[in-house]
C-alpha cells in the first residue's frame, strides 16, 4: 500500500546525543517535510524538501539537520544543540504546490 | 507573521446534532484552505479542501470559505462519537521562494456525547 512510514514510533535519549528519524514514503510525491507538535501548538515546519538533494529551513529549524539523498527518503537528525526535543515529530509528504499533505504516524521523543 | 487562528474548545455537541468550527486567518492573499483531522495520540488526515469562496461539500462535511471576511468553517451533519478528535485548519502562505508553506491553527477540539 502507498503511504508514508517513520521509524521509531517512541524514542528515548538522553540529552547531550544525536537520533535520527526516519521517513520513508512510497507515494512518489516530490515534496516532504518535517513538523514538531507540542501539546496546545499547532504544527510548526522544521524542514522542507521539494527535491532531491535540496531543502530548505522552516521556522523552527535549529537544533535539526536533514538530508534528501532519495526521493522517497527524508530523515531528521534531533541534535544536542536542540533545547527542548521533547515532541511528537511527523513527516509528511504532497505533491509540488500542494497544500494536501499525506502524514506518517509520528514519531515521539522523549529525552530523559 | 501570518496567522491561523482557531478557539481551543472543547466543542461539545451531542449524537446527531451539527458541528460548527470556525478559523479566521491573517494573510489576504492564502488561495488554499484545509481541514485536517487528528485522532489523540495519531497523526493529522486530510478530510476537507476548499479553493473558492462558497460552500464544498462531501457527505456529511461541508467547508465553507468568505475569502472578503477570511474566515473559513467546516459543518459536521449528523455528527457521530466517532467524530471526536481535534480538528485543524491549516492555510497556504507563499515564502520568497515561491514554496507554498501551510500554516495550520492550534485546532479545535470536538466531542460528541451519545
Amino acid at each position: 500500500d502507498g503511504g508514508i512510514t517513520q521509524s521509531p514510533k517512541y524514542l528515548f535519549r538522553k540529552e547531550g546525543q544525536n537520533v535520527t528519524l526516519s521517513c520513508e514514503q512510497n507515494l512518489n510525491h516530490d515534496a516532504m517535510y518535517w513538523y514538531r507538535q507540542d501539546p496546545g501548538q499547532g504544527l510548526r515546519l522544521i524542514y522542507y524538501s521539494q527535491i532531491v538533494n535540496d531543502f530548505q529551513k522552516g521556522d523552527i529549524a535549529e537544533g535539526y539537520s536533514v538530508s534528501r539523498e532519495k526521493k522517497e527518503s527524508f530523515p531528521l537528525t534531533v541534535t544536542s544543540a536542540q533545547k527542548n526535543p521533547t515532541a511528537f515529530y511527523l513527516c509528511a509528504s504532497s505533491p509540488l504546490k500542494s497544500g494536501e499533505l499525506f502524514f506518517g504516524e509520528g514519531s515521539r521523543l522523549t529525552v530523559l | 507573521q501570518k496567522e491561523v487562528e482557531q478557539n481551543s474548545g472543547p466543542l461539545s455537541v451531542p449524537e446527531g446534532a451539527i458541528a460548527s468550527l470556525n478559523c479566521t486567518y491573517s494573510d489576504r492573499v492564502s488561495q488554499s484552505f484545509f481541514w485536517y483531522r487528528q485522532y489523540s495520540g495519531k497523526s493529522p488526515e486530510l478530510i476537507m479542501s476548499i479553493y473558492s469562496n462558497g460552500d464544498k461539500e462531501d457527505g456529511r462535511f461541508t467547508a465553507q470559505l468568505n475569502k472578503a471576511s477570511q474566515y473559513v468553517s467546516l459543518l459536521i451533519r449528523d455528527s457521530q462519537p466517532s467524530d471526536s478528535a481535534t480538528y485543524l485548519c491549516a492555510v497556504n502562505g507563499f515564502e520568497n521562494t515561491g514554496f507554498q508553506k501551510l500554516v495550520f491553527g492550534t485546532g479545535t477540539r470536538l466531542l460528541v456525547s451519545p
